[in-house]
């Protein structure tokens, strides 16, 4: 079974442009949650998407926003770019019960640089 | 979630086992153990998890003590692909606990 893939693998940006990640679940699983991973705070959870809903948001800004399609895809967007958003961006894909969400298994990740 | 506690680094000879302990004595009754490694630049790659019994995989073991406020992943005959950096996280199987809360994990250095 293919893993999580996510595209880009490497970004660069500028201040002030916005930025969409796109991430594939593993085959069958609906739930994908999306992390920061920066050298300052370290791995930090954005939000969980299932059923194309929003279910769970970490502490970021609105700047920070996603979406899931009816095949379980998911885009995180990043608008007006700061410095700090330099980060590895890291989405996750774990299969969702009503008892909630599964073990997650992580893609490589998207490395974006701000400029 | 719970919180953990782990050593920031340790070492380990390679053929060796590596045995990594985590301090959770915050733990809930319904909140299971996970394990996962970051090799540099790479996401997070799950090993194992348990809730109270020891856990066996092709990767690793997972030791739970009877409290269950501690716990010791060991990797039997660890290589330099080992090297990684290893967290331990408590977290509850609800759909409010689909976050992951990372610490800071340990940096185990597999030495030829």
């Amino acid at each position: 079974k293919a893993g999580v893939t996510q595209t880009p693998r490497y970004l660069i940006k500028t201040r002030g442009q916005q930025v969409t990640l796109s991430c594939s679940p593993i085959s069958g699983h609906r739930s994908v949650s999306w992390y920061q991973q920066t050298p300052g705070q370290g791995l930090q959870f954005l939000f969980e998407y299932f059923s194309e809903t929003q279910r769970n948001k970490g502490n970021f800004p609105g700047r920070f926003s996603g979406r899931q399609f009816s095949n379980s895809r998911s885009e995180m967007n990043v608008s007006t770019l700061e410095l700090g958003d330099s980060a590895l961006y890291l989405c996750a894909s774990s299969f969702r019960s009503s008892g909630g969400s599964g073990t997650q298994y992580f893609g490589p990740g998207t490395r974006l640089l701000v400029l | 979630d719970a919180k953990t506690t782990q050593p920031p680094s340790m070492d380990c000879a390679e053929g060796r086992a590596a045995n990594l302990p985590c301090n959770h004595s915050t733990i809930s009754g319904n909140e299971y153990v996970y394990w996962y490694r970051q090799i540099h630049s790479q996401g997070p790659q799950y090993i194992i998890h348990g809730l109270k019994n020891n856990e066996t995989n092709e990767m690793a073991s997972l030791i739970i003590t009877e409290d269950r406020k501690s716990s010791t992943l060991i990797l039997p005959h660890a290589t330099l692909r080992d090297t990684a950096v290893y967290y331990c996280i408590v977290r509850v199987l609800a759909p409010s606990g689909s976050r992951l809360t990372f610490g800071e994990g340990t940096q185990l250095t597999v030495n030829p």
